[in-house]
């Protein structure tokens, strides 16, 4: 079993739809991400949370919401979606060990938003 | 400023060759990390090595290995001996120490296509 997963995998969705996409791990990691990715371009951090009490802004967190229900979910949410959050989605955990604190990241949600 | 750069859209190899996939970067903490990521047509974004700024030695992880310069603030990534797995798209990635959000910064990455 995939230790971060996602839900859905892939949606469709209309222009003003209030929409969640989950994620899920098994890591025990504390640090979790939502990242998206948009074509020809790199991932970019939408929020993020190194505790199940702590929520922080990234660099593109307007238009979104997410919530820390456990260590082991954190769900992002699209109160009111327009078609230019249409993305790939990523979910992504890590642990500070020593220095490192890789990133580990879920298969991806592909949201497209008509 | 872009804080890393992937200057080649694209590259093809021959299958069991090297590979040099390039990536330069750009920050002014002293401390931070470089990673590269391999993402297949599949979507997923898979882990491959990571090289940290006070490392003295290149890293290497397997086919993997980073030819880390300082000074000129390049961390490239080397692929020996391709297989046709490897075709995917690699991306280039910076976390910096003092940046409280411990997020990665990526590049726009590069496609690399493995010839048989």
């Amino acid at each position: 079993d995939a230790d971060v997963t996602q839900t859905p995998r892939n949606r469709i969705t209309k222009t003003g739809k209030r929409i969640m996409l989950e994620c899920s791990q098994t890591k025990g990691h504390d640090r979790m991400y939502w990242y998206r990715q948009d074509p020809g371009l790199g991932l970019r951090l939408i929020y993020y949370s190194f505790d199940v009490k702590d929520i922080n802004k990234g660099e593109i967190s307007d238009g979104y919401s997410v919530s820390r229900q456990a260590q082991a979910k954190f769900s992002l949410s699209l109160e009111s979606a327009i078609p230019n959050q249409t993305a790939l989605y990523f979910c992504a955990t890590s642990d500070l060990a020593g220095e490192v604190d890789t990133q580990y990241f879920g298969p991806g949600t592909r949201l497209t938003v008509l | 400023a872009q804080k890393i750069t992937q200057t080649q859209p694209g590259m093809f190899v021959q299958e069991k060759e090297a590979v040099t996939l390039d990536c330069t970067y750009d920050t002014s903490d002293p401390s931070y990390g470089l990673f590269w990521y391999k993402q297949p047509s599949s979507g997923e974004m898979i882990f491959l090595i990571y090289q940290g700024s006070y490392d003295q030695q290149n890293a290497t992880e397997g086919r993997y290995s980073l030819n880390f310069q300082k000074a000129r603030k390049s961390a490239n990534l080397v692929i020996s001996a391709s297989q046709l797995g490897d075709s995917a798209m690699y991306f280039c990635a910076m976390r910096e120490r003092r940046s409280g959000a411990n997020n990665l910064f990526f590049g726009t990455g590069t496609r690399l296509t493995v010839i048989p």
